[in-house]
């Protein structure tokens, strides 16, 4: 069975930084992208990032582009999305989907970054 | 790289048929078969109900079914049910090598 489980909650504080998980199991790794999606709170969804796992290739949307840095660990099929330094409209769910020929099919449970001010 | 153009809701009655649509550009929606919907239901992680543009993954309902005029993408739901009632986004491949989501759909089975 094709899983994306995601790492835990986090609540941070502004200024901080954060690291957070989306482990693959049940497919092979590559030759699947994984593709990290925004949701604010009730809002809508927005790509973020896309890395493929065979090369580490990598592209980000220009809204996310050097707000954010993905990458992968093929060794674990674990995926990575991580900040250097949070700001409070950071604050969403954040989704990791695996994507091929432009299907996302499989998507994590999501993660709950809450930053405070 | 600009959302793509949902309507923020439609509604229909039990078993009714109801037509969402997605609306892009040459660079996008009309550009490419790389379009998907998906069914979001609160507190949930999205769904995957339909991929490259008309195509239905195994195990989704057959009353789910997508189509495409021009730069418009389209996802109809017939026979609605009230399990139906959720958010509902397209998403396209786009000239820039990323992909793009629609502005969202909430669909109310009254």
């Amino acid at each position: 069975e094709v899983q994306l489980l995601q790492s835990g909650a986090e609540v941070k504080e502004a200024g901080e930084s954060l690291k957070i998980s989306c482990k693959a199991s049940g497919y092979s790794f590559p030759p699947y992208w994984i593709g990290w999606v925004r949701q604010m709170p009730g809002k809508g969804l927005e790509w973020m990032a896309f890395i493929y796992p065979a090369d580490s290739d990598t592209k980000y949307s220009p809204s996310f582009q050097g707000q954010v840095t993905i990458s992968v660990d093929k060794s674990i099929s674990t995926a990575y999305l991580q900040w250097t330094s949070l700001k409070a409209s950071d604050t969403a769910i954040y989704f990791c989907a695996r994507g091929i020929t432009g299907t996302w099919d499989h998507w994590g449970q999501g993660t709950l970054v809450t930053v405070s001010s | 790289q600009s959302a793509l153009t949902q309507p923020a809701s439609v509604s229909g009655s039990l078993g009714q048929s109801i037509t969402i649509s997605c609306t892009g550009t040459s660079s996008d929606v009309g550009g490419y078969d790389f379009v998907s919907w998906y069914q979001q239901h609160p507190g949930k992680a999205p769904k995957l109900v339909i991929y490259d543009v008309s195509h239905r993954p195994s195990g989704v309902s057959d009353r789910f079914s997508g189509s495409r005029s021009g730069n418009t993408a389209s996802l109809t739901i017939s026979g609605l049910q009230a399990e139906d009632e959720a958010d509902y986004y397209c998403s396209s491949y786009t000239r820039s090598t990323i992909y793009v989501f629609g502005t969202g759909t909430k669909v109310t089975v009254l």
